[in-house]
């Protein structure tokens, strides 16, 4: 069964400083991979998806890059805002289906004004 | 079409009474998922639709549980005799084929 660990599982910056939240997976065999923002009793918003032939994702502030070999994966925030604070979860899902994703725990971010 | 929508945002109910969450997809997208979220964790899988056809069950989903998407289109996940381990989140997503999913905001589920 596929794991999925993120770490660290809370992170605490202050606004301005880049960051790294780091995502990794048991299983190599994955179809994509999906990285999220969890606003507190919220739903997931979707943030970057990652085929799993590819090797990174950017939109605006964030980037996401995946060594699917080694199993990991890391979403970077550069010049983080208040307005980042959440949790973050990445997903996984399996080779050849893509149907059924499995999460990690999540980061919980926190920028500090 | 604003996203995944579902329905309600709240729920409590009281132990052994039965409830169901409805579900709207984003329009063109023929996958739905619902997934289960409790405080802490990452949402947990449950059951997976391709269009109207029910493809796979968690063995999450015991037999309290039933989710139907009749014509393809919205679906709904009933849960019979609740119990107060059923309290979580409920999370409904949607895709097109295995690409980006999108989730609605969830429905909460609290068994008093």
């Amino acid at each position: 069964k596929q794991e999925v660990t993120q770490i660290p599982a809370a992170l605490s910056v202050p606004e301005g400083e880049n960051l790294v939240l780091n995502c990794s997976f048991t299983d190599s065999a994955i179809y994509n991979l999906q990285w999220f923002r969890q606003d507190p009793g919220k739903g997931l918003t979707s943030l970057l998806l990652i085929q799993s032939s590819q090797r990174e994702q950017t939109s605006g502030r964030l980037n996401a890059s995946l060594d699917k070999s080694s199993g990991r994966s890391t979403l970077y925030i550069a010049a983080s805002q208040p307005g980042d604070s959440a949790t973050y979860l990445c997903a996984v899902s399996r080779e050849n289906t893509g149907n059924q994703f499995y999460f990690g725990t999540g980061t919980s971010l926190t920028v500090i004004p | 079409d604003t996203g995944v929508s579902q329905d309600p945002r709240h729920k409590i109910t009281k132990r052994g009474q039965n409830v169901t969450f409805r579900c709207d997809p984003i329009s063109e997208h023929n996958r739905l998922y619902w997934y289960r979220q409790t405080l802490g964790q990452g949402p947990e899988f449950l059951t997976y639709f391709q269009n109207e056809a029910q493809l796979e069950k968690s063995r999450l989903l015991s037999d309290r549980f039933s989710a139907e998407r009749p014509k393809g289109s919205f679906s709904t996940l009933e849960i019979q005799r609740t119990e107060q381990g059923d309290s979580a989140m409920y999370l409904c997503a949607s895709s097109l084929q295995g690409n980006e999913a999108f989730f609605g905001q969830g429905t909460r589920l609290t068994v008093v």
